[in-house]
């Protein structure tokens, strides 16, 4: 099942800040999130574990709300280099391998 | 640098002529995942590799196959490209120990174009 990410799309001025949403309706070991540039291939930003802290890279941070199953991506004073396309996946721990279902992704556009 | 490297990076095929993707990793991790990602969607994991034991998702197609000969290198092997299979596919690696799944890395993706 498909993690659901809202918004779709978000357009914000350069300084300003936004949340990006990821929910699931299953059950999570953990949550993944990613920024792709177009063209370019995912970038890796943070894992959110079950039971883990608040995690931060740079003036992006995310949490995990376990019993919501759903994680939320703050971009805080958003920067020119943020624009992308950011994707949570979704890690349910079955098989212990790590596969990543992909939520379907929501395009920022930050302009100066 | 340690890194995850896809090759060819643009892939032009006919309707109905094998083609063969490679996906090769200097990390030495346990775990290498294709996926396959058309225009303004996610990436749809097509199958993995956990060490040598294969996991095909249920949705891919039988047209799609894959090898892993060895730790550092996997395959992409689709034996009937029909136009519905142009996309970009993604090729990544993480190192999964218990139920800890990984950082997944990606390479740069090799974009399949089918005439």
């Amino acid at each position: 099942q498909q993690p659901v990410q809202s918004p779709q799309a978000v357009i914000l001025r350069e300084g300003e800040d936004a949340v990006i949403n990821c929910s699931s309706s299953k059950a999570l070991y953990s949550v993944h999130w990613y920024r792709q540039k177009h063209g370019e291939a995912p970038v890796f930003l943070m894992i959110l574990l079950k039971g883990g802290e608040q995690m931060r890279h740079e003036k992006i941070s995310a949490s995990f709300n376990e019993k919501k199953q759903q994680s939320s991506l703050y971009l805080t004073a958003s920067q020119l280099s943020y624009s992308g396309t950011y994707f949570c996946g979704a890690d349910s721990g079955s098989g212990n391998t790590g596969k990543l279902i992909f939520g379907q992704g929501t395009t920022l556009q930050v302009k100066p | 640098d340690a890194m995850v490297i896809q090759n060819p990076r643009y892939q032009v095929t006919q309707f109905g002529k094998p083609v063969t993707l490679s996906c090769s990793q200097t990390l030495n991790h346990n775990v290498m995942y294709w996926y396959q990602q058309k225009s303004s969607q996610a990436p749809k994991l097509l199958f993995h590799y956990y060490d040598k034991d294969f996991n095909n998702e249920a949705d891919t197609p039988d047209n799609f196959q894959s090898r892993r000969p060895n730790t550092s290198f996997c395959f992409l092997d689709i034996r009937s490209p029909g136009l519905g299979d142009a996309a970009m596919y993604l090729c990544a690696t993480s190192r999964a120990s218990g139920r800890a799944g990984g950082t997944q890395y990606f390479g740069p993706g090799t974009r399949l174009t089918v005439l």
